[in-house]
């Protein structure tokens, strides 16, 4: 498989549990905020996205939460299932293009 | 069935060549995106590319060219003149710049 994310923060969590991944961003003007999922050896996949007029907004089975204040984005996957084992990755856009956070794995334990 | 597409999946080059990763999209979008990752880091763009027969230097275009002749293409050239260019590329699209992005599966490129 892919060396990616070798050495990333890990979450290791219970299958059924809640998954909770953070997310700092620096750019104060950033408007618009994306999280990615990435299996191993394949290319990112859109998850949810958030605008900086909310400050969450659900999916099915996540939920992103925004805190402008602090700068901070969460991502809450309910119900984990080991097929949401993946590295999950921020974006926070500047300009016309996007700054990509490096990453958290989550682990999914049987 | 629409997306976007890189070929190959992986790819070996000898050092001093240049090489050629391909990608396509065939979901109209205007934005087009070439992205390194390397273990431990963030997504670095090396180039973009608003609209056909335009395209902009990244944070990272050392060592690299790009053309956009048609809407739906996006190749990109990794020179001799690359230092490290062992990594996994990936292409990306989005409607407009500012918009969010798409993207493909990836090119895992190695030097020998």
């Amino acid at each position: 498989g892919e060396s990616v994310g070798l050495h990333l923060p890990t979450l290791s969590v219970q299958e059924g549990d809640n998954s909770i991944i953070n997310c700092a961003y620096s750019n104060s003007a950033s408007d618009y905020f994306i999280w990615y999922k990435q299996e191993s050896g394949k290319g990112p996949q859109f998850i949810i996205d958030i605008r900086s007029n909310m400050d969450k907004r659900q999916g099915q089975r996540v939920t992103v939460l925004l805190n402008k204040t602090v700068k901070h984005l969460s991502l809450q996957i309910a119900a984990t299932q080991p097929g949401d084992s993946a590295v999950y990755f921020c974006a926070d856009n500047y300009g016309q293009n996007f700054v990509f956070g490096p990453g958290t794995r989550l682990s999914v334990l049987p | 069935d629409g997306g976007i597409t890189q070929s190959p999946k992986y790819l070996f080059r000898k050092e001093g060549q240049n090489v050629t990763l391909s990608c396509e999209q065939n979901l109209n979008h205007d934005a087009m995106y070439w992205y390194r990752q390397d273990p431990g880091q963030g997504l670095r763009l090396i180039y973009y590319s608003q609209i056909v027969n335009d395209f902009q230097k990244g944070d990272i275009a050392e060592g690299y060219s790009v053309s956009r002749e048609k809407k739906e293409s996006f190749p990109l050239t990794v020179t001799s003149a690359q230092k490290n260019p062992t990594a996994f590329y990936l292409c990306a699209s989005s409607p407009q710049t500012g918009q969010g992005q798409f993207f493909g599966p990836g090119t895992r490129l190695t030097v020998l």
